[in-house]
């Protein structure tokens, strides 16, 4: 159980084009899911923690307009990155949680190569 | 604010060895724990948590961690290595209550020798 799934698994675009990214939680019901940047050899950086029907909240330095989260459903949520930029190349990582477990667990996360 | 330490950025270690991964957080309240496992080329996977009850937790391939709240500490340990535990290990800390974001420790990576 607690499975999260990612598409796509890798993307190139190039710059000034958008990107979306999905993740999904297939066996649970995700009220809270939570996007993650993670650089090489690096831990992870929370971006923004999003909960179902609601407007997601943004850490701080993260450009809400840039990185545009939706989370229309309990089982679904989505990362726009818009106008992409090389600087947005990045492996992006998401995380969903419920009840009762309230314990994230991970996509396996998508890579984004701008050019 | 809330902060996680994790001691070893490196650790080396040969098969069979014991393994001892140390962990501290700050934070005065009521909290939750986790270790989580990243192998090469793989996701994150949840290796062990505490929320209560017995802070003595056990987890999947033999982890198991330890919570001593007078020291703010949670470290994870195996009495014997394998080579296939080569790894990122990172240790989490969240307040408790329902769907609150992760604190992260900076991650330990680990290799076993054959």
């Amino acid at each position: 159980g607690a499975v999260v799934s990612q598409h796509p698994s890798w993307v190139i675009c190039k710059s000034g084009t958008s990107v979306k990214i999905e993740c999904r939680s297939l066996d649970f019901q995700a009220t809270t899911m939570f996007w993650y940047r993670q650089f090489p050899k690096q831990s992870l950086m929370l971006m923004a923690t999003s909960n179902e029907g609601s407007k997601a909240t943004y850490e701080q330095g993260v450009e809400k307009d840039k990185f545009l989260i939706n989370h229309a459903s309990l089982t679904l949520s989505t990362l726009t990155v818009t106008s992409a930029h090389p600087e947005d190349s990045s492996f992006y990582i998401c995380s969903a949680s419920g009840l009762p477990t309230d314990t994230q667990y991970f996509g396996p996360g998508t890579r984004l190569t701008v050019l | 604010a809330q902060s996680v330490s994790q001691h070893n950025h490196h650790v080396i270690l040969s098969e069979a060895a014991s393994l001892e991964l140390g962990c501290n957080y700050s934070y005065g309240g009521t909290v939750n724990l986790f270790w989580y496992v990243q192998y090469p080329g793989q996701h994150l996977q949840l290796l062990l948590k505490y929320f209560s009850g017995d802070p003595l937790v056990k987890g999947i391939k033999g982890f198991e961690a330890e919570f001593i709240k007078s020291k703010f500490s949670f470290n994870l340990r195996k009495p014997s290595v394998q080579w296939s535990d080569t790894a990122e290990y990172f240790c989490a800390v969240k307040r408790a209550g329902n769907n609150r974001k992760l604190i992260w420790g900076l991650g330990t990576s680990l290799a076993v020798n054959p």
